[in-house]
């Protein structure tokens, strides 16, 4: 079992619909990191959180640190959103555990 | 101005081979990364590098090589290369002095390397 998991590991929206992406992990750690690998490989950090909740635009990035649970939200998900997101959590050390990703469409 | 960037972006190359992959970074940043994606898109890390010194070393096979001349550059050397070394690698920076991967890492744009 993989100490970092997301789901879904597909999901499928309608331009405009709310979307949520969960990370569940199973070990300590002192940071959660959010990431969005675009169809062109590219990889790009969207939130590094320790604890309650972030906003950036239309993504909030949640986490409940007894529940070792984070929620990735897209509010007004548009087709520019499709990409891979990538929750890893940073272990002491300099280390980020990386879940499997969750491959995002969004269709018009 | 590329905050991460590698050389070369793509490599071919046959088993046996030795090939190297450089990174620089100008943001300033203390700590270096190398992942490797694999061809079901699983990131993982390989090395890490604070100041040019070597912290973490993720049981990768003593073919790869990290070298940091200065801690804006980390470059990746491959001995004898395998089938299996084929992937996306990938080179990152984050502030991190602390230790703890509480920083925002950057991320370089990859270099595909397959291996014939």
């Amino acid at each position: 079992k993989n100490e970092v998991e997301q789901s879904p590991q597909n999901l499928t929206a309608q331009e405009g619909e709310f979307i949520t992406i969960n990370c569940s992990y199973s070990v300590g750690i002192s940071a959660l990191h959010w990431l969005q690998q675009h169809p062109g490989g590219g990889i790009v950090s969207l939130f590094m959180l320790s604890s309650g909740k972030k906003k950036h635009g239309r993504l909030i990035a949640t986490i409940n640190i007894q529940e070792k649970h984070s929620s990735l939200h897209i509010t007004a998900s548009h087709p520019r959103d499709s990409a891979v997101y990538i929750c890893a959590v940073g272990e002491y050390g300099n280390k980020l555990v990386f879940g499997a990703g969750t491959i995002l469409r969004v269709k018009s | 101005d590329t905050a991460v960037s590698q050389t070369p972006k793509y490599l071919v190359t046959q088993m046996g081979n030795d090939k190297s992959i450089k990174c620089e970074q100008n943001l300033g940043h203390d700590t270096m990364y190398w992942y490797k994606q694999d061809s079901k898109k699983f990131l993982k890390i390989m090395f890490s590098y604070n100041n040019k010194e070597l912290i973490i070393n993720e049981t990768v096979p003593n073919r790869f090589s990290p070298k940091s001349p200065d801690k804006a550059h980390l470059n990746l050397h491959i001995n004898s290369l395998e089938l299996g070394d084929s992937a996306v690698y990938f080179c990152a920076s984050s502030r991190d002095a602390s230790g703890r991967a509480s920083d925002t890492q950057y991320f370089g744009p990859g270099t595909r390397l397959t291996v014939l």
